[in-house]
């Protein structure tokens, strides 16, 4: 069976302040990662892919197959970033995804 | 561009009521999927169809039924609605297992 894990229910950093959210997963094939994000009245959307490496608004997430991470990086955050983040795993058919981080950024 | 389109947006049912949440997409999608999000769970996965004509049971399946129309339209179904169901629901689609997912707007369900 396939979980993802986020350990952090909130995340409240200031603005300028470096992102790490945390992702963990168990899978016993090889996974397809994803990071999604809902904004404050928005529809759930992707933010970005493990199998693209690419970056976008400025967050970045590297696979670690070894310790079964996919956690999300943000060198300085914006107020913009507030958001709701879930972390997911495509295997097979299903999409699963973890619980949740709740991310804050002050002014 | 529509995308994934849920129908209704909220709704009010009393403990025992029957309702159905219908989806529907406009992007030729094979896969669709039915979640409920509650605070502090996430996305939980109720049920999934892979392709027209297939369903699968997710993570939390019981109390529901699905059923996969045709490729567009994928409905949930809550034959006796209990307190425990009150939660948002989201349809989402996809092309393949390594594309991005599309949601609906959700539909906030309140069983009384």
């Amino acid at each position: 069976a396939q979980r993802v894990t986020q350990p952090e229910k909130l995340l409240s950093v200031f603005k300028g302040a470096p992102v790490e959210l945390k992702c963990n997963y168990s899978y016993s094939g090889s996974p397809e990662l994803f990071w999604y994000v809902q904004y404050s009245r928005q529809r759930l959307q992707l933010l970005l892919r493990h199998i693209s490496r690419e970056s976008i608004k400025g967050f970045t997430a590297d696979l670690n197959k070894g310790e079964t991470s996919f956690h999300l990086k943000k060198p300085f955050a914006q107020e913009e970033d507030s958001a709701m983040y879930y972390c997911a795993l495509s295997a097979g058919n299903m999409l699963t995804f973890g619980g949740g981080t709740r991310l804050m950024v002050k002014p | 561009n529509a995308g994934v389109t849920q129908t209704p947006k909220f709704q009010v049912l009393k403990t025992g009521q029957s309702m159905t949440l219908q989806c529907a997409q406009d992007m030729n999608h094979n896969s669709m999927y039915w979640y409920r999000q509650d605070p502090g769970m996430g996305l939980r996965l109720i049920y999934y169809s892979a392709s027209e004509g297939t369903t699968d049971k997710g993570e939390v399946p019981n109390g529901y039924n699905v059923s996969r129309l045709n490729k567009r339209e994928f409905s949930l179904r809550l034959e006796s609605a209990a307190p425990s169901q009150t939660s948002v629901y989201f349809c989402a689609s996809s092309e393949f297992r390594y594309t991005e997912a599309f949601f609906g707007q959700g539909t906030r369900l309140t069983v009384v």
